[in-house]
């Protein structure tokens, strides 16, 4: 089946400095990625598509500047959170669209927990 | 627009009860596809079924089933003879092909509690 990793699992980082996290498809090429924000007892909240090859879409809301998206290839793409905040604690997940895929299914990662002290 | 409602935001059960999990989605689309996932405390989604808009048998797997309705636009899940290890948080999500990017819309998850 379609796996997709995310490293790190779990990361604490100091208030004011950035922090990458990785988003890979291990058996399959996704042209398209996705980024998700999730709050303790909440729901996933996209935060932004990425493509392949160019530039992420931002849900509205989301600061493009301070979460940075790069999907450099076909199994890869990351977040960094910059100046990262307590506020910015949160579980991130990404998931992948396989490119060969005719459905609208998703491969989800097993998300990381980002916390800002 | 699109949207998911789970109006249930927690449901506490004892085993072996059974468990209906409701879902209400609304869309504009005439194609989309309709998920539900698991999450349990570990956090990862796990995915359980997919159901495209043009496919509304019923469908069961083991302990679950899932019966959809475009008349009500609903897309309800049920647990026959609940187990501990049902205990999670259970999303809905609707995926349409008018918006082309294929995301996925979440409703805001039913916490399912299953007592010993």
């Amino acid at each position: 089946g379609a796996v997709v990793s995310q490293h790190p699992s779990w990361v604490i980082c100091k208030s004011g400095t950035s922090v990458k996290i990785e988003c890979r498809s291990l058996d399959f090429q996704a042209t398209t990625m996705f980024w998700y924000r999730q709050f303790p007892k909440q729901s996933l909240m996209l935060m932004a598509t990425s493509n392949e090859g160019s530039k992420a879409t931002y849900e509205q809301g989301v600061e493009k500047d301070k979460f940075l998206i790069n999907h450099a290839s076909l199994t890869l793409s990351t977040l960094t959170v910059t100046s990262a905040h307590p506020e910015d604690s949160s579980f991130y997940i990404c998931s992948a669209r396989d490119r060969t895929s005719v459905s609208y299914e998703q491969y989800f990662g097993p998300g990381t927990r980002l916390t800002v002290t | 627009a699109q949207k998911v409602t789970q109006a249930q935001t927690e449901i506490s059960v004892v085993e072996k009860e059974d468990v209906t999990l409701d879902c209400v989605y609304e869309t504009r689309d005439t194609t989309y596809y309709l998920f539900w996932y698991k999450q349990p405390p570990s956090g990862e989604l796990v995915f359980l079924i997919r159901r495209n808009s043009f496919d509304e048998q019923n469908e069961i797997s083991g302990r679950y089933s899932w019966n959809f309705q475009k008349s009500t636009s609903s897309f309800n899940f049920t647990i026959t003879a609940s187990q501990v290890v049902d205990s999670a948080v259970y999303f809905c999500a609707l995926s349409g092909l008018m918006d082309s990017s294929y995301k996925l819309i979440f409703g805001s998850g039913t916490r399912l509690l299953v007592r010993p």
